[in-house]
This record gives C-alpha cells, sequence and structure tokens, in this order.
C-alpha cells in the first residue's frame, strides 16, 4: 500500500517570497509521483509529475519539484509566489492506476 | 489536453431521492474512470474505479448499492446517488485515465436537505 504525509496544513506566504511545500511518501513498489492544484470550487490541476528520468522536474505555473529517492520525499518549490498562487495543494503518488493523495496544504498568499 | 466534464456542477436535493452525476471525457477515450469524494478541506478519498463495459471496483467502505457507477460507453461514466441523505453531501470528483495519466473534472457540489 501506498501513502503520501503533507505535514504542512497551511503555509502563509509573503507575496514575492519562495515557498516551500512538503511532500514524503511511503511505498512497497515504485511510484510515480504528481502534485495538482485545486483552486476553490473546481477539479484539480496537474502541476508536474515525476516519473523517471531527472530528478528535478518543472511544471506549469514556475513550480519545480525535486524527487529524493532516499529521503522519499517530493517537495514543490517556487522561488517567488504571486497573489494567484493561493489554492489547496496535494501531493499524490500513483501505483498502478489507483492514485492516493495526501491531505493537501493550503498556500495563502500575504500581499 | 484532455479535458473532462461533470454535470451538474452544482445539485440540491431533497432527502431519499436520487441523483445523476455525469462524467465525461471529451476529447479522448477512457477505458477507466474513478470517482472521489471530498469533505470540506479535506483530501479526495477514492470510491470507485470504474471500467467500460464491466463492474465497478468499489473502494472499502463505500456502498455499492448507494453509489451506482455505470460506464456504458468509452466517453461516459455516471454516478448515481440513491436515497441521498444529508450526510452524502459533499464534493465529488471524476477522473479519466489517459496515456498513464488521470484528467480530473471540475467537480460537483451535492446538498442534501
Amino acid at each position: 500500500a501506498q501513502s503520501v504525509t503533507q505535514l504542512d496544513s497551511q503555509v502563509p506566504v509573503f507575496e514575492e517570497a519562495p515557498v516551500e511545500l512538503r511532500c514524503n511518501y511511503s511505498s512497497s513498489v515504485s511510484v510515480y509521483l504528481f502534485w495538482y492544484v485545486q483552486y476553490p470550487n473546481q477539479g484539480l490541476q496537474l502541476l508536474l509529475k515525476y516519473l523517471s528520468g531527472s530528478t528535478l522536474v518543472k511544471g506549469i505555473n514556475g513550480f519545480e519539484a525535486e524527487f529524493n529517492k532516499s529521503q522519499t520525499s517530493f517537495h514543490l518549490r517556487k522561488p517567488s509566489v504571486h497573489i494567484s498562487d493561493t489554492a489547496e495543494y496535494f501531493c499524490a503518488v500513483r501505483a498502478g492506476e489507483k492514485l492516493t493523495f495526501g491531505t493537501g496544504t493550503r498556500l495563502t498568499i500575504i500581499p | 489536453g484532455a479535458v473532462v466534464s461533470q454535470h451538474p456542477s452544482r445539485v440540491i436535493c431533497k432527502s431519499g431521492t436520487s441523483v445523476k452525476i455525469e462524467c465525461r471525457s471529451l476529447d479522448f477515450q477512457a477505458t477507466t474512470m474513478f470517482w472521489y469524494r471530498q469533505f470540506p478541506k479535506q483530501s479526495l478519498m477514492l470510491m470507485a474505479t470504474s471500467n467500460e463495459g464491466s463492474k465497478a471496483t468499489y473502494e472499502q467502505g463505500v456502498e455499492k448499492d448507494k453509489f451506482l457507477i455505470n460506464h456504458a460507453s468509452l466517453t461516459l461514466s455516471t454516478l448515481t446517488v440513491t436515497s441521498a441523505h444529508p450526510e452524502d453531501s459533499s464534493f465529488y470528483i471524476c477522473s479519466a485515465s489517459h496515456s498513464y495519466e488521470q484528467y480530473f473534472g471540475p467537480g460537483t457540489r451535492l446538498t442534501v436537505t
């Protein structure tokens, strides 16, 4: 079975400051890793994914994440956040066809 | 990119009635679709995996007779909440599998009064 831990339920950040949203996972098999963003009352939008290859992956809206197998982590980063980045962010792992989501991190940007 | 739609986006129904939610893949065929439920300020919980032409696979604890899933075509899966109760009020999200990714619909807000 797989599990995903997002330790930070809420992260407030000043506008134009950098941010890191943490994600750790556990799995007995190889997994694929994803970050999704959810705006209020909307579905999920894929930010980025790690399937194989380079451990640093770049996604949309200036976000990037680094896969660290030894630490079983897949932290999401952005060097300078914008007000429009205010949303809920979910880390997920996929084994087979099923996705297992973390509990989400609410990113709030402070003007 | 792959687009998934859901209808309706919001629905209010009376306790004891049934409501159907549709999930469509607009520009691709999906042999597998997924139904999730999301409570306020919580994560998505997988309810069931819907396979075209066969019975859905339900996750542990999900009542298959209450949440009826039909995947009659490669572009449409439906979730019917039967005899709805206020505790069924939630945000329901579907996704469709395509090229090793899941593409999510915009969600349906169900309120049972």
